[in-house]
């Protein structure tokens, strides 16, 4: 069974641009997670969907992030425009409706804003 | 404010040694404990703990969770150099909705010396 899988890896754009992260949550898994790590910060989470609907957005730091899932199936994640605050990890989880709900974990995209 | 404590930050060990990783927490609206191990990208699933005083095994590793002290440790035993990593511990909120997001510690560096 295929994890969850995030692209691209690692993506470097300057100030005041736009970039896209895309997460793909593992097959059948309804919730999905968006979650940021900063330089030397923990992991925090950014939102959540279920299937196509936002549950809780609690954790977006503002309103230049933009998170979709159209369809239910992958989620995107646009920063538009970008800040030098914005770099750091962006991961991505996925876990079932029903059972233990543990959370699975994407590689993460590597986000430096220059 | 919510928070996880994760000790010690950094640990260095040789092969065969057993180690004692703590994780802290005070979170309102508690529902599971979780541990990861994340080495190069994505954080992988361990244990996820939901009762107090039930250890939890897989291989060499074991956990367990105290939820009235409000801690878990995760203990390895016999380690081996597969097991250096960043181990991370993570609270999961019971939220508004359906929403039950991860809190984390700043994890956990594990070396583990031939």
């Amino acid at each position: 069974e295929a994890g969850v899988t995030q692209f691209p890896s690692h993506s470097v754009i300057e100030k005041g641009q736009t970039v896209t992260l895309r997460c793909d949550p593992i097959s059948g898994h309804d919730n999905l997670y968006w979650y940021r790590r900063v330089m030397g910060k923990e992991i925090k989470f950014l939102l959540h969907f279920v299937k196509e609907s936002k549950q809780d957005e609690s954790g977006m730091p503002n309103n230049r992030f933009l998170a979709e899932r159209t369809g239910g199936t992958y989620s995107t994640l646009k920063v538009q425009p970008a800040e030098l605050e914005d770099s750091g990890v962006y991961f991505c989880a996925s876990s079932a409706w029903t059972g233990t709900y543990e959370q699975y974990f994407g590689p993460g995209t590597r986000l430096t804003v220059t | 404010e919510d928070k996880v404590v994760q000790s010690p930050l950094s640990l260095v060990v040789h092969e065969g040694d057993t180690v004692t990783l703590n994780c802290s927490y005070e979170v309102t609206n508690f529902r599971s404990l979780l541990w990861y191990k994340q080495e190069k990208k994505a954080p992988t699933f361990l244990f996820m703990l939901t009762s107090s005083g039930i250890e939890k095994k897989s291989g060499r590793l074991s956990s367990i969770l105290d939820k009235k002290e409000l801690f878990s440790i995760l203990n390895i035993t016999a380690t081996q150099t597969g097991d250096s990593a960043v181990y991370l511990c993570a609270v999961e909120q019971r939220g508004g909705g359906a929403t039950n997001k991860l809190i984390f510690g700043t994890g956990t560096l594990l070396a583990v010396q031939p």
